[in-house]
């Protein structure tokens, strides 16, 4: 049973950068895109971007200047920094897998639990 | 960036309630669209995908289904661990995007 865990700091202050880690277990990071998604506190969800395995990486363009997601295949870990934070970045943050086929299906079937980052000074 | 457009927006229902879920894509997003539940404090899970598969482990009473750019999901009869909040989700787009949500009340 593939699953994923959230890691990183729970606040952060104005301006710095936010990083988080998603550990994966129970399954291998290839052949897959390793997503990251955000919750603002009762909100809806917005997709932050995604990696492949091989490191080739997609990006929301409404947050691309800002967000760097990388892979770490031998930890089989990916990584999630967001720069130049402010209090509209205040959100549970989910990694996620997502399957792929066929250049068109694409869905997320193993979520983490989600962290909650505060960005507060 | 395609708009994803879910109605309604909350819904009350009873257990034993056929209970339909609209989504409207902004445009042609083939079949690209799948359907999560997410319940309180808890991280979203896919229950259909593709716009009418189901994924494996998730009951029968769940079914999508598509019709040019509106796609539905369609619970036939209400369980009381059914109320949840539910979100449609395109990914012919890029940036992907999701619905706004329809929360599931107990009526």
């Amino acid at each position: 049973q593939v699953q994923l865990q959230e890691s990183g700091p729970g606040l952060v202050k104005p301006s710095e950068t936010l990083s988080l880690t998603c550990t994966v277990s129970g399954g291998s990071i290839s052949s897959h895109y390793w997503s990251w998604i955000r919750q603002p506190p009762g909100k809806g969800l917005e997709w932050i971007g995604h990696i492949y395995y091989s490191g080739n990486t997609n990006y929301n363009p409404s947050l691309k200047s800002r967000v760097t997601i990388s892979v770490d295949t031998s930890k089989i870990q990916f990584s999630l920094k967001v720069s130049s934070v402010t209090a509209a970045d205040t959100a549970v943050y989910y990694c996620a897998r997502a399957t792929a086929s066929g250049g068109w299906l694409y869905y997320f079937d193993y979520w983490g639990q989600g962290t909650l980052v505060t960005v507060s000074s | 960036d395609i708009q994803m457009t879910q109605s309604p927006s909350s819904l009350s229902a009873s257990v034993g309630d056929r209970v339909t879920i609209t989504c409207r894509a902004s445009q042609s997003i083939r079949s690209c669209l799948n359907w999560y539940q997410q319940k309180p404090g808890k991280a979203p899970k896919l229950l259909i995908y593709a716009a009418s598969s189901l994924q494996s482990g998730v009951p029968s009473r769940f079914s999508g289904s598509e019709s040019g750019t509106d796609f539905t999901l369609t619970i036939s009869s209400l369980q009381p661990e059914d109320f949840a909040t539910y979100y449609c989700h395109q990914s012919y787009g890029t940036p992907q995007t999701f619905g706004q949500g329809t929360k599931l009340e107990i009526k």
